[in-house]
């Protein structure tokens, strides 16, 4: 299967701590977003990557909250100073841009995050 | 990006054709209408996406008014498998608006 990967699955966290996600997009796929869910919402958009450029954040990427594309392919999201309040899933999405009708989202299966 | 309107939860028996509403009054002329579903604990699934006719693919259909102010999604024979949170989604083609933005969808239970 050559869809969106996402490592770790699952990671229980102490507050304070730093964590770092790791999102590896379909191959070929030169966007690659991330998204954040928390229970019983829909996902909200944080970040996204055209190739290794961050091109757009939300006002939900505090400071604290740092994604990187360094060559273009993979991609990590690190929480520094995790609070209760980052629990959530993240969702690491990616696409191919240049499509005639813009460009379809598919989706890993998300890193659950819990922070005690 | 336009707002959309969803039930919030439907029903549908095994082996019937389950028809998934939402309305994007305000949709514009360059907007798509996309349709996601998220199984439990899992990441969003990609369905079908149309912009003004209808589209049919494996997993369903997408029926769009011709005024396109709302579009039904078809599971012509659901199965349990089928259960799960629906979102319609209405985002722009054009080039620089990325972002989905996800309401907080229909959850659908088929039944046995």
């Amino acid at each position: 299967d050559t869809g969106v990967s996402q490592d770790p699955r699952h990671k229980i966290t102490k507050r304070g701590q730093n964590v770092t996600f790791r999102c590896d997009p379909i191959s070929e796929h030169n966007r690659l977003y991330w998204y954040r869910q928390t229970l019983g919402q829909g996902p909200e958009f944080l970040t996204y990557f055209q190739n290794e450029a961050q091109l757009e954040k939300s006002r939900l990427l505090s400071d604290r909250f740092s994604a990187e594309r360094p060559k273009g392919s993979f991609s990590t999201l690190e929480i520094q100073r995790t609070e209760q309040g980052d629990s959530a899933m993240y969702l690491c999405a990616s696409s191919l841009a240049g499509m005639q009708h813009g460009d379809t989202q598919y989706f890993g299966p998300g890193t659950r995050l819990t922070v005690l | 990006d336009a707002k959309t309107t969803q039930p919030p939860s439907m029903d549908c028996a095994e082996g019937r054709a389950a028809n998934l509403p939402c309305n994007h009054s305000t949709i514009s002329g360059n907007e798509y209408v996309y349709w996601y579903r998220q199984i439990h604990s899992q990441g969003p699934q990609y369905i079908i996406h149309g912009l003004k006719n209808n589209e049919t693919n494996e997993m369903a259909s997408l029926i769009i008014t011709e005024d396109r102010k709302s579009s039904t999604l078809i599971l012509p024979h659901a199965t349990l498998r089928d259960t799960a949170v629906y979102y319609c989604i209405v985002r722009s083609g054009a080039e620089g608006a990325q972002k989905l933005v996800f309401g907080q969808g229909t959850r659908l239970t088929i039944n046995p």
